[in-house]
């Protein structure tokens, strides 16, 4: 089955960019996922991309997609306080078109 | 804009209690998930559902079972809740397109 991968934590300075990268494993991907979660909530829809796209921008963030090498990335421009949270990639495949997660990358942005 | 309400925020049940844990999406949506999120392990796909009557295991489904009655309503039932179900849940829904997953606010439920 598919396994998507993304690193821990990310520590950024207010002002920065943040790229939080991930990996997944199955070329038939049709949909690639970026959630946010703050503490106690649940998951909030931040932008996805179809697998035939290499990038979507969207105000502050920036999805890039490189499909021969299975990796997904986003990109918030002018990293701010409120962005603080953990990031979700997730990937969807398969004949029901099943979504698996990564494990959550923590943004942590310093003031 | 979608929403997706689960029937508690937070939950305190002890261990063998039969547990129902309910969700509601607004968009006549046929897809819906169950997951449960644990600290390390990230989200797991417990069951989900495509259609009203119709359900699919996940990839965590022992000790679980879900029922859709109605094409809104997607229940999540733990027929005797045991302390290592103590986790967040979380409900979802996908758009007919498939492009879009939305989430319900979870319900953190505590077994003793």
């Amino acid at each position: 089955g598919e396994d998507v991968e993304q690193s821990l934590f990310l520590s950024v300075r207010e002002g920065d960019s943040s790229v939080i990268n991930c990996t997944y494993t199955d070329s038939s991907s049709t949909y690639l996922y970026w959630y946010k979660q703050e503490p106690g909530a649940g998951l909030q829809l931040l932008t996805y991309i179809f697998s035939n796209m290499d990038m979507k921008q969207d105000q502050r963030l920036t999805v890039l997609l490189n499909k021969k090498d299975k990796h997904l990335s986003l990109r918030i421009a002018d990293t701010q306080t409120g962005d603080s949270a953990i990031y979700f990639c997730a990937a969807v495949s398969g004949g029901y078109q099943k979504v698996t997660f990564g494990i959550g990358t923590k943004l942590q942005v310093i003031p | 804009d979608v929403k997706v309400t689960q029937s508690s925020r937070y939950l305190v049940k002890r261990t063998g209690e039969k547990v129902f844990l309910e969700c509601v999406q607004d968009m006549d949506h046929e897809n819906m998930f169950w997951y449960r999120q644990d600290p390390g392990l990230g989200l797991r796909l417990i069951y989900f559902s495509y259609d009203v009557k119709m359900k699919e295991k996940g990839d965590i489904p022992e000790g679980y079972s879900v029922s859709r009655e109605k094409k809104e309503r997607f229940s999540l039932i733990l027929e005797s809740a045991s302390t290592n179900q103590t986790s967040m849940y979380l409900c979802a829904t996908r758009s007919p397109s498939g492009e879009t997953q939305y989430f319900g606010p979870g319900t953190r439920l505590l077994v003793l």
